[in-house]
């Protein structure tokens, strides 16, 4: 059975890096690529991006510039950062596994709170 | 961007009956679409990719129908278990964008 779990900062200041990382079990991280999805109070889920263990990348255009994913096979992990944090970056933010043809996610994390305020 | 739109926001029913929740896209997304089921504090679960085509695992009392823009997930006779957010999800265009969501609550 496949588990991800979001570890990270619960609190971040205004124009800094927001950090987190999820940690897969039950899966390698190489075999498939991985997501991170966000939900900001009132409003919709937002997909930020994919990453895949050999470098490739598909990123949200809305938050592009700010963002990169990385991955560490060694602890079966992948991360994100956010840069230049806003308010409006306050979110609960899921880590998910894509599907193996299909932009849609198979398993989720159940996500770790973000607030951003100084 | 394609705009997907969930109706109703929340829908009430008894245990036992049937839910019928709606989903539509601002443009055609053929049969490009999944649905969640979100439980608080839980991890969203998959239960139909591909329109209508249920996840493993997921029981047969869901189903989902629909291609283009217009799009259903049926819940045929209600479970406890079964009271949560529901998501839909296109996944066509380049974002993948959802739904705002429909709760469905206990009557």
């Amino acid at each position: 059975q496949v588990q991800l779990q979001e570890s990270g900062p619960g609190l971040v200041k205004p124009s800094e890096t927001l950090s987190l990382t999820c940690t897969v079990a039950g899966a390698s991280i190489t075999s498939y690529y991985w997501t991170w999805i966000r939900h900001s109070p009132g409003k919709k889920l937002e997909w930020i991006g994919n990453f895949h263990y050999t470098g490739s990348t598909d990123y949200n255009p809305s938050l592009e510039s700010r963002v990169t994913m990385s991955i560490d096979t060694s602890k079966n992990q992948f991360s994100l950062n956010l840069s230049s944090v806003t308010a409006a970056d306050t979110a609960v933010y899921h880590c998910a596994r894509k599907s193996d043809f299909y932009y849609y996610m198979d398993v989720w994390g159940k996500g770790t709170t973000v607030t951003v305020s100084s | 961007e394609i705009v997907m739109t969930q109706s109703p926001a929340t829908v009430s029913v008894s245990p036992g009956e049937r839910a019928t929740l709606s989903c539509r896209a601002s443009q055609t997304v053929t049969t490009s679409l999944a649905w969640f089921q979100q439980k608080p504090g839980q991890a969203p679960r998959l239960l139909i990719s591909g329109a209508s085509t249920r996840a493993t695992g997921i029981p047969a009392r869901f189903s989902g129908s629909g291609s283009g823009t217009e799009f259903t997930l049926a819940i045929s006779s209600l479970q406890s278990e079964d009271f949560a957010v529901y998501y839909c999800q296109q996944y066509k265009n380049w974002p993948p964008t959802f739904g705002q969501g429909t709760k469905v609550e206990i009557k």
